[in-house]
């Protein structure tokens, strides 16, 4: 079982760029969670969805962010016209619908520049 | 929402001590997750824990739920426990569903 796999490990954006980050669950697992980090802060919560569908997108900032996870291949998390203060780690997060089984992947840097 | 608060901030050990870190949290829960985050940035799940106490090793972990705190205990220190100590529970009090995570505890093990 491969875990929860993120890519790209480190992304440097220039300001106005894109950004997408990508997310696979774990094997079996239906919901995926996005989590944002800043410098010396804990964990923020941004969106959880399940195939095809936002559950709760209650932490996504209202403007530049989107989340999807189609039917078939990874989650993704996108910024557009990236800013410095968007500049952090992005952890994903996979369950089963039990959430027992919540496990984080090694997380995305975002460097903004 | 639901507000959790870890303490200590930070704490220094030498090697071979032993620490207790705890969480309080706001609101009822029926879930509640401790997880270490490593000085690599990897963020693994130590524990599992509504209620009662479970043991994994040199960890044990207590959740008091109806007094709506847990504790994290590490015997023995090694320095490879060293990282930050984050607890976390549900935003809406269980279930799949997004977590609140706490500012965390800072471990720094001196050999």
């Amino acid at each position: 079982n491969a875990g929860v796999m993120q890519n790209p490990r480190h992304l440097v954006r220039r300001r106005g760029q894109e950004a997408r980050l990508r997310c696979s669950p774990m094997k079996g697992h239906s919901h995926v969670y996005w989590y944002r980090q800043l410098p010396e802060e804990g964990l923020k919560f941004m969106v959880y969805l399940q195939k095809e569908n936002i559950i709760d997108e209650s932490g996504m900032p209202k403007e530049r962010f989107s989340a999807e996870f189609p039917k078939e291949g990874p989650s993704i998390l996108r910024i557009q016209q990236v800013v410095r203060g968007d500049s952090a780690a992005y952890f994903c997060a996979s369950s089963p619908p039990w959430i027992y089984g919540y496990t984080f992947g090694s997380g995305t840097r975002l460097t903004v520049v | 929402g639901i507000q959790v608060e870890q303490s200590p901030p930070d704490l220094i050990l030498q090697e071979g001590a032993n620490s207790t870190l705890r969480c309080n949290f706001s609101d009822s829960v029926n879930n509640l997750q401790w997880f270490h985050q490593n000085p690599w940035g990897q963020l693994i799940n130590l524990f599992y824990i509504p209620s009662g106490t479970k043991q994994n090793g040199r960890l044990s972990a207590t959740t008091v739920a109806t007094e709506r705190y847990s504790l994290l205990y590490i015997s023995s220190s090694q320095t490879t426990d060293s990282g930050v100590y984050f607890c976390a529970v549900p935003d809406s009090g269980g279930g799949a569903d997004g977590l609140t995570f706490g500012k965390g505890t800072h471990l720094i093990i001196q050999p």
